[in-house]
């Protein structure tokens, strides 16, 4: 089975820096999806950012960008230029190719608390 | 586009009782996820349905809990009795297939506290 490790429960940050979050993961399929989700207090999921695994480029969207090391089965978020509305718990998640499609199940870690300070 | 809609968004039941969460997910989307997020933990898939067929429920405690997607659009969850460890927040989230990718939207959940 597959498992995704978050092994940073909490972190902060100040405001304008940046902070990387540390993901690692376990499996033995070759193809894959992996992501970012955010979850504010008010506990709706937000998908920040997905990377498929037979890509080696790095996934970016506007100040969120991933290191992925697909040997490594690492896979980290980093937050540039942090605002106040980043503090929330983000997730990692870990997705089977499944049958060829792409709407298998969501493995979650534990996730990581972020907080920002002003 | 309206989201995904879930109700009650709190429901607090003594332990043995029964609790029904309803789920609706977007318009058109094929397949709806339930996920149990227990506080402090990460969610955790309970069952996922394609239309209105089970794709994997390998982690639903089925001598409690029981799902059913009517018409393939929304979705109800049962527990009965409920335990307190079924204290936690029901999330259900929907995706369906765009430009070749399945997303998945999730709801803002229902928080059950059993006591």
């Amino acid at each position: 089975a597959q498992t995704v490790t978050q092994s940073q429960p909490e972190m902060s940050v100040q405001e304008a820096e940046t902070v990387t979050l540390s993901c690692t993961y376990d499996t033995s399929e070759s193809d894959y999806y992996l992501f970012w989700y955010k979850q504010p207090p008010s506990r709706q999921m937000i998908l920040v950012i997905r990377q498929e695994a037979y890509k080696q480029q790095n996934a970016t969207e506007n100040r969120f960008s991933v290191n992925f090391q697909k040997a490594a089965k690492s896979f980290s978020l980093k937050i540039s230029d942090s605002q106040l509305g980043d503090a929330a718990m983000y997730f990692c998640a870990y997705r089977d190719v499944l049958g060829g499609t792409s709407y298998g199940k969501l493995t979650f870690g534990q996730g990581t608390i972020l907080t920002v300070h002003p | 586009e309206a989201g995904v809609a879930q109700s009650p968004r709190y429901k607090i039941i003594e332990k043995r009782q029964s609790v029904a969460f309803w789920c609706n997910p977007i318009s058109g989307h094929a397949t709806l996820y339930w996920y149990q997020q227990i506080l402090g933990q990460g969610p955790k898939l309970l069952i996922q349905f394609q239309n209105n067929g089970v794709v994997d429920d390998s982690q639903l405690p089925k001598d409690r809990f029981s799902a059913e997607r009517l018409k393939g659009v929304d979705s109800t969850l049962k527990i009965q009795p409920a335990k307190l460890e079924d204290s936690a927040v029901y999330l259900c989230a929907s995706s369906a297939r765009d430009r070749g990718w399945h997303e998945q939207y999730f709801g803002p959940g229902t928080r059950l506290t059993v006591t």
